[in-house]
């Protein structure tokens, strides 16, 4: 069954300061990727896809992913923090061609200090 | 704004007791999906429907059920709640039964006291 591994449960970062957050999936094929964001008392929005083609996409809110097959991961960066990016961040995996759940990882918390 | 919505908003039972929350697709949308999460489980897909039938089933209990009606709105029952219920629920819907992309609403906060 795949999973998703996102290793770091809370980064801090200042704000103005690049921020990667890290995902790790497992699966046999290339699945379908996300970058799913939670604010405080919010639901998920959705900030990025990864489906095929060119392996760095860019989202909404100025963040970016980079698909990397050879390490299964599939990262997500943003050059310059702000403030109301503090959030959860969640990775997740859909299998193509299966039932439609979205697998989530455990999720990021992101703390940024002014 | 997703425009997926979710009523109620929160919502405060005792154990034993049946509770349904109801969740509205965005306009277009024919398939709905309901999640749970909570602190231990975090994030967990329980069941999906598209246009009225059930498509996909997660870690759905036995005490739970869904519906999807002719209007595509969706209900999620629980019933004969336990403590360890207590969660976020949140509904999720998209274009069509194979849409990889999923709108999500606010989620309704269940908590069993």
């Amino acid at each position: 069954a795949q999973s998703v591994t996102q290793p770091d449960i809370h980064i801090t970062v200042s704000e103005g300061a690049s921020l990667e957050l890290r995902c790790n999936y497992s699966y046999g094929a290339t699945p379908y990727l996300f970058w799913y964001v939670q604010s405080p008392g919010q639901g998920l929005q959705l900030l990025l896809k990864y489906f095929s083609g060119d392996t760095l996409v860019q989202g909404i809110k100025g963040f970016e992913a980079e698909f990397k097959r050879s390490q299964s991961s599939f990262n997500l960066r943003k050059p310059s923090v702000h403030w109301s990016d503090a959030a959860e961040y969640f990775c997740a995996v859909v299998r193509l061609g299966g039932a439609q759940k979205l697998v989530f990882g455990q999720g990021t918390r992101l703390t940024i200090n002014p | 704004d997703s425009g997926v919505t979710q009523t109620p908003k929160h919502l405060i039972t005792a154990t034993g007791q049946r509770v349904t929350l109801r969740c509205s697709p965005r306009s277009g949308d024919l398939s709905v999906y309901w999640y749970q999460q909570s602190l231990d489980q975090g994030l967990q897909f329980l069941i999906q429907y598209y246009n009225g039938e059930e498509r996909a089933k997660g870690n759905i209990l036995e005490r739970f059920s869904a519906q999807q009606f002719p209007d595509l709105h969706s209900e999620l029952n629980l019933s004969s709640l336990e403590l360890g219920d207590s969660a976020l629920y949140f509904c999720a819907s998209s274009v069509g039964v194979y849409s990889y992309e999923q709108y999500f609403g606010p989620g309704t906060r269940l908590t069993v006291t």
